[in-house]
């Protein structure tokens, strides 16, 4: 079982639709990220979070660290959304570059 | 959150040769610089770390002859890929770190690396 786990992997809105994603991991962790993939391959931090719950636009990202979960939300979906979501966590105790990453969640935001 | 730049976002080069890529930490002093790796449609790796002015600590699997990584100044590492090799083909990405910031973590937008 991997340590980091989205959902989920594939995931298609209509524009205007509120987005929830998915990450779940099992080990002790001293941060959580969440980046965005574009089809291209450029990827854009988001958000670092280790504890509670940071805004930034119509992004919203949550984590509780008591269940090992943390969600990204995105308020009034678009098109330009459309990319790969990827969740990574830093062990406690791990060194710092040494992220764990999860396997991505697609999401595809039709007009 | 830093603003952090590669350089080129992408190139094509031909086996044999050698190329260099570019992190740029623009507002950011990243006493710390991190590379990864990802392959198609695969989660990515870390391969190396650097700190500003020392050497580079590779992961256990990356050839440190061949993945030459200097950091020589606060705002800049680069990556270079020694006689390339198709098998390199990949998506380069550096991440910045440190400054009053330790914690945090930004993230670059990538180079994809083409051998021919």
């Amino acid at each position: 079982k991997n340590e980091v786990e989205q959902s989920p992997q594939n995931l298609t809105a209509q524009e205007g639709e509120f987005i929830t994603i998915n990450c779940s991991y099992s080990v002790g962790i001293s941060a959580l990220h969440w980046l965005q993939q574009h089809p291209g391959g450029g990827i854009v931090s988001l958000f670092m979070l280790s504890s509670g719950k940071k805004k930034h636009g119509r992004l919203i990202a949550t984590i509780n660290i008591q269940e090992k979960h943390s969600s990204l939300h995105i308020t009034a979906s678009h098109p330009r959304d459309s990319a790969v979501y990827i969740c990574a966590v830093r062990k406690v105790g791990g060194s710092q570059g040494n992220l764990i990453f999860g396997k991505g969640t697609k999401l595809s935001v039709k007009p | 959150g830093a603003v952090v730049s590669q350089h080129p976002s992408r190139v094509i080069c031909k086996s044999g040769t050698s190329v260099k890529i570019e992190c740029r930490s623009l507002d950011f002093q990243a006493t710390t610089m991190f590379w990864y790796r990802q392959f198609p449609k695969k989660s990515l790796m870390l391969m190396a770390t650097s700190n500003e002015g020392s050497k580079a600590t590779y992961e256990q699997g990356v050839e440190k002859d061949k993945f030459l990584i200097n950091h020589a100044s606060l705002t800049l590492s680069t990556l270079t890929v020694t006689s390339a090799h198709p098998e390199d083909s990949s998506f380069y990405i550096c991440s910045v770190a440190g400054g009053n910031r330790p914690y945090e973590q930004y993230f670059g937008p990538g180079t994809r690396l083409t051998v021919t």
